[in-house]
């Protein structure tokens, strides 16, 4: 199984700041398509998980452009910048480049 | 606009089964796939398997093989998700969510069930 490892597992973000959040996998998640399933997911306190990124740097629909993603290979990042209240959160990384689908630890990103 | 609704909570015995539903409006049902992911109490997102509906095939965690039947019914719309021999570990919240194909993405997500297995 693709292990995914985010870093940091906890983020203390003063509002209006930047938040950077890193997610590294075990192999490469580039796809023999020559896509990369890395998506970014959002989950509120008491919410069910909100899709953020897909494709590594893609905002989904609604999601605002303070949010950015980046990497390739095996190195991601999430970057939010300037963080605002309805921030506050779990953040997860996802691999769907190869069955098992996996997620990282999840980073809680909360204001100081 | 998509949504997808899952049945209500449950509370099981070892050893027995659960059947959660996930019903899906607002998209072409059978254009999509459907992936269970669940979320044990204060832990993360644990990836169960997925199933293509218009061609009814499912794809399963090794985790969970053997344990798990994910289905669906085209004619409603309903995707299922039934797991067995259940044990004290697997309470948990199970959610459904619909992949976005072929980028293979949790583009939208059920509210979520939860699953409570105690004597």
């Amino acid at each position: 199984d693709i292990v995914m490892t985010q870093t940091p597992l906890s983020s203390p973000v003063t509002l209006g700041q930047p938040a950077s959040i890193s997610c590294r996998s075990s192999q490469s998640l580039v796809h023999s398509d020559g896509n990369t399933y890395l998506s970014w997911l959002q989950q509120r306190p008491g919410q069910p998980p909100r899709l953020l990124i897909y494709k590594i740097s893609n905002r989904f629909s609604g999601v605002p452009d303070r949010f950015s993603g980046s990497g390739a290979g095996t190195d991601f990042t999430l970057k939010i910048s300037r963080v605002e209240a309805e921030d506050v959160g779990v953040y997860y990384c996802m691999q769907a480049t190869q069955f098992p689908w996996t997620f990282g630890q999840g980073t809680k990103v909360e204001i100081k | 606009q998509v949504q997808l609704v899952q049945s209500g909570a449950e509370v099981k015995k070892p050893g027995s089964s659960v059947k959660v539903s996930c019903k899906a409006s607002g998209g072409t049902f059978s254009s999509y796939a459907i992936s269970w992911v669940r979320q044990a109490p204060g832990q993360g997102l644990e990836w169960m398997g997925r199933i293509i509906p218009i061609l009814g095939i499912a794809n399963y965690a090794q985790k969970f093989q053997g344990r798990v039947t994910i289905t669906a019914d085209k004619s409603t719309s309903t995707a299922y998700m039934e797991l067995s021999s259940l044990r004290s570990e697997d309470t948990a919240v199970y959610y459904c969510a619909r992949v976005a194909p072929p980028s293979d993405y949790l583009d939208y997500w059920g509210q979520g069930t939860l699953v409570t297995v105690s004597s």
